[in-house]
Order: structure tokens, then sequence, then C-alpha cells
């Protein structure tokens, strides 16, 4: 079983559609988990992040940690064109761990 | 500040060449990272370096070598490239844990495109 699991999609939504964007993982020793945004031909750049268990806001956007079930979600709400992109997970231990552990990224398309 | 900036942004090269790749930073960060990135493999990381003059193996290192002679830039080096060295590679740097989220928020730079005949 690969460490960090994560739905490649393609994902094609509607714009003003509300998208859900999941990973689960294996080890329960993460405590880091973080997602971030890579446009085509880009390198990624870090969207949000959060610590242990339990929500994080950021405008239209929402990540969610259950560690009991080892799943993590990012919602985007009200979306829009600019947010196709491919989404990547990703997590690391505690102490601030200089590795990080990536899913393999999901591609979201957002139709006008 | 440029950021992370790499060079070169693409290269064509044949079986058993050899080339390096650039990777420089001008944020003072202590961490950096070199990662190939594949259709349906996602990110996976060939060697990393907490500091100036110290390097790691990461997950994909065969192939590859690295230096960090200075703490603004991080070399991957392919020796005898192979077809299966053609990817797309990212370097990446980071703070220390002492600071902020640390080596969780990862600056990654454009990106090299490589190609092996």
């Amino acid at each position: 079983q690969k460490e960090v699991e994560q739905d490649p999609g393609p994902l094609s939504v509607p714009e003003g559609a509300i998208v859900s964007l999941n990973c689960t993982y294996s080890n329960s020793a993460f405590q880091y988990f973080m997602w971030y945004r890579q446009y085509s031909r880009k390198g990624p750049e870090l969207l949000m992040y959060t610590y242990s268990s339990g929500n994080k806001e950021d405008g239209r956007f929402t990540a969610q940690v259950d560690k009991s079930s080892k799943y993590i979600s990012l919602f985007i709400r009200d979306s829009q064109p600019s947010d196709s992109a491919t989404y990547l997970c990703a997590m690391s231990f505690q102490g601030g761990s200089e590795k990080l552990v990536f899913g393999k990224g999901t591609k979201l398309t957002v139709n006008p | 500040n440029a950021g992370v900036t790499q060079t070169p942004k693409f290269r064509v090269l044949k079986t058993g060449q050899s080339m390096t790749l650039l990777c420089a930073q001008d944020m003072n960060h202590e961490y950096m990272y070199w990662y190939r990135q594949d259709p349906g493999m996602g990110l996976r990381l060939i060697h990393y370096s907490v500091g100036e003059g110290t390097t790691a193996k990461g997950e994909v290192p065969d192939g590859y070598n690295v230096s960090r002679l200075k703490k603004q830039n991080f070399l991957l080096g392919l020796e005898s490239a192979a077809p299966s060295q053609t990817s797309v590679y990212f370097c990446a740097s980071s703070y220390t844990s002492g600071r902020a989220l640390g080596a969780q928020e990862q600056y990654f730079g454009p990106g090299t495109r490589l190609t092996v005949t």
C-alpha cells in the first residue's frame, strides 16, 4: 500500500460547483497535512496546510483532516476557471521533518 | 526576489551524455530538494540537502549525483543519461523547522524538462 493515495482524476466541473479533493494515507505518524496547487507547466505552490486534525478555512478553500480515518480533504466553493490546476496533497511527520510525502495529484478543470 | 530559479528550462540529451542542472535560491533557505515528476507517478524525491556541504538520498537517487557547495545553489548531475531519466525536474527550497512552517512550506522552481533519446 502506498503511503499516500490520491485519485488522479481528471475531474471536470462547471463553474460555481463545489469541488471535493481527497487523499488517504497509511502512516498514523503524519502530523502536517498540506495541499499544493500546480498550474500547467509550473512548479507546485503551497495552497493550505493543517497541523494534526481539524478544519482550516481560507476564502473559498477549506482543508479538513480526519486522523481517525487517515483521510484528508480539500473543498473549493464557488469554483472558478482559474482554479483549474493539479492539486497535490502532501504530508510530513512531527518535528519539522525536512521531507514531504506527496500524493500523485488530482487534475481539476473548471469549465466556464 | 527571484525565488527559486532553474537552469536550463529545456534540454535534450542522447543516451550516455552527461549534464548538470543548476538550482539557485535567494531566500537564504537551509533546505533544498531535487524532485522528478512523471505522469502517473507524482513528485518523487531524488536527493536533498539540509545545509551547505551536506546531501542525502531521497526515494529515487540512482543515476543522479548532487552537490551543495554554496548555500544558495544545489546542483543535480546525470553522469550517463538514460531514457528512463526523461522527466520534468523540480528544485525546491525551504526554511528549517525552527521558523514558521519549516520544511513543510517548500518553494518550487519552474522546472527543467529533460528528454533523453
